[in-house]
């Protein structure tokens, strides 16, 4: 079985810009969960989505926003980008919520 | 704040040692902790998880201790290689299934 997918692998933007993540889940995993990663605050939880509804939110401004289509492929958005906006953005995908994570490659996201 | 503790923040090893990684918990509510080995540039990747139920597991040179009274697991990695140099991240599962997880610990492996 394939892997989770992410795309782009790198994306540079400027502050202000807008951007859209996308991830596609392993084949027939039904949840899929974004992450945050930088150095300084370590792996943060974005949301999560199951069946095409929010299950869970983490700390962050509404700027990040994120939804699941029909497929269970995801899209993560953040809007106004900011320079510590500058992370690597990971997927995570599980059969169900209660199950086992399998992360993507992560998308490199560079705010400049 | 850190759900879930982990400590040391980086160790080195020789060829063959057996790094342990050590995490703690406070919230009885996580019922699945799974260990994360994440390489530079890639995604984390699942190595091995434990129930609270279970003292311990096994799988391959990976090994978890679970403490369930004190609310404390461990990783020992067995053997170590040079090839096991990475970053690792221990993790909670609460009755959501969301993960938390600990502030990783970088281990390197001498030759």
């Amino acid at each position: 079985k394939a892997g989770v997918t992410q795309t782009p692998r790198y994306l540079i933007k400027t502050r202000g810009q807008q951007v859209t993540l996308s991830c596609s889940p392993i084949s027939g995993h039904r949840s899929v969960s974004w992450y945050q990663q930088t150095p300084g605050q370590g792996l943060q939880f974005l949301f999560e989505y199951f069946s095409e509804t929010q299950r869970n939110k983490g700390n962050f401004p509404g700027r990040f926003s994120g939804r699941q289509f029909s497929n269970s492929r995801s899209e993560m958005n953040v809007s106004t980008l900011e320079l510590g906006d500058s992370a690597l953005y990971l997927c995570a995908s599980s059969l169900a919520y209660r199950g086992l994570w399998f992360f993507g490659p992560g998308t490199r996201l560079t705010v400049l | 704040q850190q759900q879930v503790k982990q400590s040391p923040q980086s160790l080195i090893v020789q060829k063959g040692g057996i790094p342990i990684i050590n995490c703690a918990y406070e919230n009885t509510a996580f019922d699945y902790f799974p260990w994360y080995q994440q390489f530079p540039g890639k995604g984390p990747a699942l190595l091995i998880a434990i129930r609270p139920d279970v003292s311990e597991k096994k799988e391959g040179r990976f090994t978890i201790s679970f403490n369930k009274s004190a609310k404390q697991f461990s990783l020992h990695i067995m053997d170590s290689q040079p090839g096991d140099s990475a970053t690792y991240f221990c993790a909670a599962t609460d009755s959501w299934g969301k993960l938390q997880f600990g502030a990783g610990t970088q281990v390197v492996v001498t030759p």
